[in-house]
């Protein structure tokens, strides 16, 4: 099963500044999928990414404010740009781990100050 | 650790006791579904999953139902002890790398 490697683990950061996590597979895969889940809440897809390709974001989330890369099989990074409070949240990537099941990063609990 | 699932349905228990945790998922095209835990400052760890031509599987002191007809899963975790204290969450999607889609999630508190 895939093991993924998420940083930084926690951050606390001031409103209008921007912060990018990282996700690094230990094996190839070829989607990486992007959750946020808020204070208390279930997780929400932000957006899939797919190598070589634009990053599908989900309605209510666009590239501007939560801009992806892909550059390869096994690394992806999530930006979220121009935070503010309301961005304090825990950012998750995933990845289908092959024959089902889902493996998740860590996850990086993100505070906006 | 960081908090999660402050504003979630607990379900209580006590040690040692069987608990039952529901989910009402929304897609009726979805075949395939997972159970995570989620303890806090943590990723969601996968605990047991179910494709749609079963109703029924079992793990190692958890058991997984699937209703179809009234789209409802359930986990059932046998003895429940307090490293069973955590979130959880039901998940669904169609197979073939597609992304999950998270139930609203029931926070498990076992009571020593």
């Amino acid at each position: 099963s895939a093991v993924i490697s998420q940083k930084p683990s926690r951050d606390i950061c001031q409103r209008g500044t921007s912060l990018t996590i990282q996700c690094q597979v230990d094996s190839q895969v070829t989607m990486m999928f992007w959750y946020r889940q808020q204070p208390g809440q279930s997780l929400t897809l932000i957006a899939t990414a797919n190598q070589g390709s634009e990053a599908t974001y989900e309605s209510g989330f666009v590239i501007d404010k939560f801009p992806i890369s892909r550059p390869n099989l096994t690394f992806s990074t999530l930006t979220v740009s121009n935070m503010s409070p309301e961005d304090s949240s825990i950012y998750l990537c995933s990845v289908e781990r092959g024959g089902g099941g889902y493996t998740f990063g860590s996850g990086t609990r993100l505070t906006v100050v | 650790g960081e908090s999660v699932g402050l504003h979630l349905p607990t379900l209580s228990v006590q040690e040692g006791d069987n608990s039952i945790i529901n989910c009402a998922y929304s897609n009726s095209a979805s075949d395939y579904f997972i159970w995570y835990k989620q303890e806090s400052g943590k990723g969601p760890q996968f605990i047991i999953d179910i494709r749609s031509n079963m109703d029924k599987r079992q793990g190692q002191r958890v058991t997984v139902l699937l209703n179809k007809t009234v789209k409802h899963l359930s986990l059932q975790i046998a003895a429940t002890q307090p490293g069973d204290s955590a979130v959880y969450f039901c998940a669904e999607t169609h197979s073939g790398n597609t992304p999950l889609v998270f139930g609203k999630g029931t926070r498990l508190s076992v009571i020593a």
